[in-house]
């Protein structure tokens, strides 16, 4: 059972813009660095936002990430139709002792 | 160029155990902590456990008693080690490698391919 909950989907239109919330407690999001990754249908997950708000090499700057308190979010502006995907947001949490992730945001381009 | 390559798949009985092997490449393997992560068909990602440079492990709670992850430094070499297995344990594993030190900071940047693991009687 996921400790950090997503909303199962999101949607919107080609140019769009789509954010996800990641809601979490002090022991993760509150505590650490938050993480997003895009996996795409059958493939293996890829590093989307490390470190609450960064970009790795090659990822679209329509692409960002923010966090606030216990919460965080990914905000994905210009919306193209390859960015149907399933979207996980992940911590530390200190409590567990774990790396936790969430219970995933399915976007789908209309 | 970072690769990291698993294991072919594997179909497994109720009871017996698995070892997922990920062969790193691209970079100096000695330096970076591996995870392993997993996905039932369907679902999301689960956090297994960890091995750091040292070869030293932390194992998720869930897993703890069933999971062994090891590496071989002469071959570039981690694997994932998961006895007792049962249906619940059939899913899609992965090995991933995390360039932080610090367990509040930890990301995983690089991907294997993953390795089906089917447990079926």
């Amino acid at each position: 059972q996921s400790v950090l909950t997503q909303p199962p989907s999101a949607s919107g239109t080609p140019g769009q813009r789509v954010t996800i919330s990641c809601s979490g407690s002090s022991s993760n999001i509150g505590s650490n660095t938050v993480n997003w990754y895009q996996q795409l249908p059958g493939t293996a997950p890829k590093l989307l936002i490390y470190t609450n708000n960064q970009r790795p090499s090659g990822v679209p700057d329509r692409f960002s990430g923010s966090k606030s308190g216990t919460s965080a979010s990914l905000a994905i502006s210009g919306l193209q139709s390859e960015d149907e995907a399933d979207y996980y947001c992940a911590a530390w949490d200190d409590s567990l002792n774990d790396y936790v992730f969430g219970t995933g945001t399915k976007v789908t381009v209309l | 160029q970072v690769q990291l390559v698993q294991s072919g798949a594997e179909v497994k009985k109720p009871g017996a155990s698995v070892k997922v092997s990920c062969k790193a490449s691209g970079y100096t393997f000695t330096t970076y902590y591996m995870h392993w992560v997993r996905q039932a068909p369907g679902q999301g990602l689960e956090w297994m456990g960890i091995i750091n440079p040292s070869g030293s492990t932390t194992y998720a709670q869930k897993f703890q008693g069933r999971v062994t992850m090891t590496r071989d430094t002469s071959t570039n070499t981690v694997y994932m080690d998961l006895s007792s297995l049962t249906s619940e344990d059939t899913a899609v594993y992965y090995c991933a490698r995390d360039p932080t030190s610090s367990s509040g900071r930890t990301y995983f940047d690089y991907w294997g391919q993953g390795t089906l693991v089917t447990v079926s009687s």
